[in-house]
């Protein structure tokens, strides 16, 4: 079935530094991929989506010069954090729709679990 | 914008049932449902593509009311594995969006 690989799974920065999440398609094209945040016990909401070779669009209250997103290929998106803080630590999650496989649905990478110290 | 769900919340013992409601304010294009346990990524369930459509495997059952921007969950016989917080994720109409519900946290006791 349609893969999303998401890397690293968990990471420990400190305040102040970048952090870059990526998330790869394995064996299908990703043309849009969606990029979610999960605090302790809430829902996933949406950050961005993201569509290859274009600018991604992010969802209000999300400041984009902060969460950089990239989707240089219909393979790989990454989500950089910029200049991280202790209240971006959070579990972030990036998905792509698959199409034709399955009855269709939304693949998800395996999250990305950021603390900032 | 978020699809509400109810309840919030259920403690079930194993073999009852329980019903899980998705509401948008939102016209939807199709709905889904996944399962998440804690921290683990979600994992999908069945996808619901038209208004009315039913769907079900194993234990589990899905209903869309399209009219009603609505879906509901089915969990019967439930079993230990149940437990985790469930998502619908909605296709809404009209934009290119997948939003997920505000999830229903589901715990089944032995």
């Amino acid at each position: 079935g349609a893969v999303v690989s998401q890397h690293p799974s968990r990471v420990i920065c400190k305040s102040g530094t970048s952090v870059k999440i990526e998330c790869r398609s394995l064996d299908f094209q990703a043309t849009t991929m969606f990029w979610y945040r999960q605090f302790p016990k809430k829902s996933l909401m949406l950050m961005a989506t993201s569509n290859e070779g274009s600018k991604a669009t992010y969802e209000q209250g999300v400041e984009k010069d902060k969460f950089l997103i990239n989707h240089a290929s219909l393979t790989l998106s990454t989500l950089t954090v910029t200049s991280a803080h202790p209240e971006d630590s959070s579990f972030y999650i990036c998905s792509a729709r698959v199409s034709g496989t399955g009855g269709g649905g939304y693949t998800f990478g395996s999250g990305t679990r950021l603390t900032v110290v | 914008q978020q699809p509400v769900q109810s309840p919030q919340a259920v403690i079930l013992r194993e073999g009852e049932d329980a019903v899980i409601n998705c509401s948008s304010s939102k016209a939807l294009y199709s709905v889904h449902w996944y399962r998440q346990k804690h921290g683990e990524a979600p994992v999908f369930l069945m996808i619901l593509l038209k208004g009315g459509e039913q769907k079900g495997h194993d234990k589990i059952s899905a209903s869309f009311n399209e009219k009603k921007q609505q879906s509901s969950l089915y969990l019967t016989a439930s079993q230990l594995s149940y437990s985790g917080t469930y998502f619908c994720g909605t296709e809404q109409a009209g934009t290119y969006k997948y939003i997920f519900g505000t999830g229903t946290r589901l715990k089944v006791l032995a």
